[in-house]
């Protein structure tokens, strides 16, 4: 069963266009999040949400705008790509055990290229 | 955010080896994550660890929380073509609801 789709896995555009990455976990967690890992791999958060209420909103330019109809989804829209958002972009979610710990599950991820 | 230090970036190592990696942060955590991520794919999360001192086995991966909370280490047994991807620590705290991620060790093995 899949626990952390995304949607959609390729995703080729030119500069100035809007697009949006779609993201759906059945997992039943609380919590969701997107990422950007750019060519040296590093994983970097930009956005999470807590029940639909964004609660981490790192450093990420207002072009970039998550949106969460529900707790099990997670979509981001971007307004006027530029060159420099090409990347892989990961959905995750996760969970708490309790008071003693957190488990997070990542999405397959899209790689975005902007020509 | 707080980019944690793990060490090596990268190891080629020949098949049947033993690998160890390790992961610092200067702030203490609560649990402790290891992922491996395969060229093309997402991170997959291979051990979770959630108490100071626990030592966790997942088939040849064996994953250690630090004593001191500040660090993590990974240990793959006898190592085989497929391990080859990129291993990434995590740490969280209680809060559940933030993750901090190393850089990343990049781990080759040669047939």
């Amino acid at each position: 069963d899949t626990a952390v789709s995304q949607t959609p896995k390729y995703l080729v555009t030119q500069m100035g266009n809007d697009k949006s990455i779609k993201c759906e976990q059945n997992l039943g967690h609380d919590t969701m999040y997107w990422y950007k890992q750019d060519s040296k791999k590093f994983l970097k958060i930009m956005f999470s949400y807590n029940n639909k209420e964004l609660i981490i909103n790192e450093t990420v330019p207002n072009r970039f705008s998550p949106k969460s109809p529900d707790k099990a989804h997670l979509n981001l829209h971007i307004n006027s790509l530029e060159l420099g958002d090409s990347a892989v972009y990961f959905c995750a979610s996760s969970r708490l055990r309790g008071i003693t710990g957190t488990e997070q599950y990542f999405g397959p991820g899209t790689r975005l290229t902007v020509t | 955010g707080q980019q944690l230090n793990q060490s090596p970036q990268s190891m080629f190592i020949q098949e049947g080896e033993d690998v160890s990696m390790n992961c610092t942060s200067s702030s203490i955590f609560n649990t402790w994550l290891w992922y491996k991520q395969e060229p093309g794919e997402g991170p997959v999360l291979l051990i979770a660890l959630y108490k100071a001192g626990e030592l966790t086995s997942n088939g040849r991966l064996t994953a250690q929380f630090g004593i001191t909370r500040k660090d993590s280490f990974l240990n793959i047994s006898a190592s085989i073509p497929s391990d080859v991807g990129i291993y990434f620590c995590a740490g969280a705290l209680n809060t559940g609801n933030q993750f901090y991620f190393g850089t990343g060790t990049s781990l080759t093995v040669i047939p």
